[in-house]
């Protein structure tokens, strides 16, 4: 087990850019989240994957946000056309098979920082 | 939104006392799961009560759940400075989609 590991850890791009984040999850994990945390908040739902089919997203996405997870391993967040109001911490989480009554595993995040 | 509450939204406290956070939610669940962050980091799951649970301990973490007033609670117990950091509560409703309170900041000082 050697963790859920997020690529960059930081990223500063200028606005109107494109970013890519990566997520490799626990290996054994079915199931991907991504969420974006702004300072002083609660991480906020954005969506998640059961294999390689993304089950929900969230409603407070624009269309400039896509996620994939082509094979069912590792998942990218792309953003295009970057604001300012993206700068957050975009955090990946795993979990395993079966029920709900498991816990989300985090890594420790991408930092963006839109100038 | 359907982001928790949590409150206090910061506390401060002495080594060795005792912190006790509150969160709350607006729909039904079937899980609430406690998650500690230190500045900068991931989160880290700590505890997990089933939604027929109404309290559940782990060493010196005691949680509630009061699923009538859509409520829950977490108590450390003879805090340390180590405990310093943010505390998020997470519910889960049937979808495995977990959605997050707004958090509080504990600082334990030494």
């Amino acid at each position: 087990d050697t963790g859920v590991s997020q690529d960059p850890r930081h990223k500063i791009t200028k606005r109107g850019q494109n970013v890519t984040f990566r997520c490799d999850p626990i290996s054994e994990h079915n199931r991907l989240y991504w969420y974006r945390q702004t300072l002083g908040q609660g991480p906020e739902f954005l969506t998640y994957f059961q294999n390689e089919a993304q089950l929900e997203k969230s409603r407070l996405l624009s269309d400039r946000f896509s996620a994939e997870r082509p094979k069912g391993s590792f998942s990218t967040l792309e953003i295009q056309r970057t604001e300012q109001g993206d700068s957050a911490m975009y955090l990946c989480a795993s979990s395993p098979p079966g029920t709900a009554l498991v816990p989300l595993h985090f890594g420790n995040g991408t930092r963006l920082t839109v100038t | 939104s359907q982001q928790g509450e949590e409150d206090p939204q910061a506390l401060s406290i002495q080594e060795g006392e005792n912190a006790t956070m509150n969160c709350s939610y607006k729909t039904s669940i079937n899980n609430l799961q406690w998650y500690r962050q230190n500045s900068g980091r991931g989160l880290v799951h700590l505890i997990l009560i089933r939604s027929n649970e109404r309290e559940k301990h782990s060493g010196r973490l005691r949680v509630t759940l009061d699923t009538s007033k859509k409520s829950s609670s977490l108590l450390i117990t003879a805090s340390r400075a180590a405990d310093t950091a943010s505390y998020f509560c997470a519910f889960e409703g049937g979808t495995y989609k977990y959605i997050f309170g707004t958090g509080t900041r504990l600082k334990v000082l030494a």
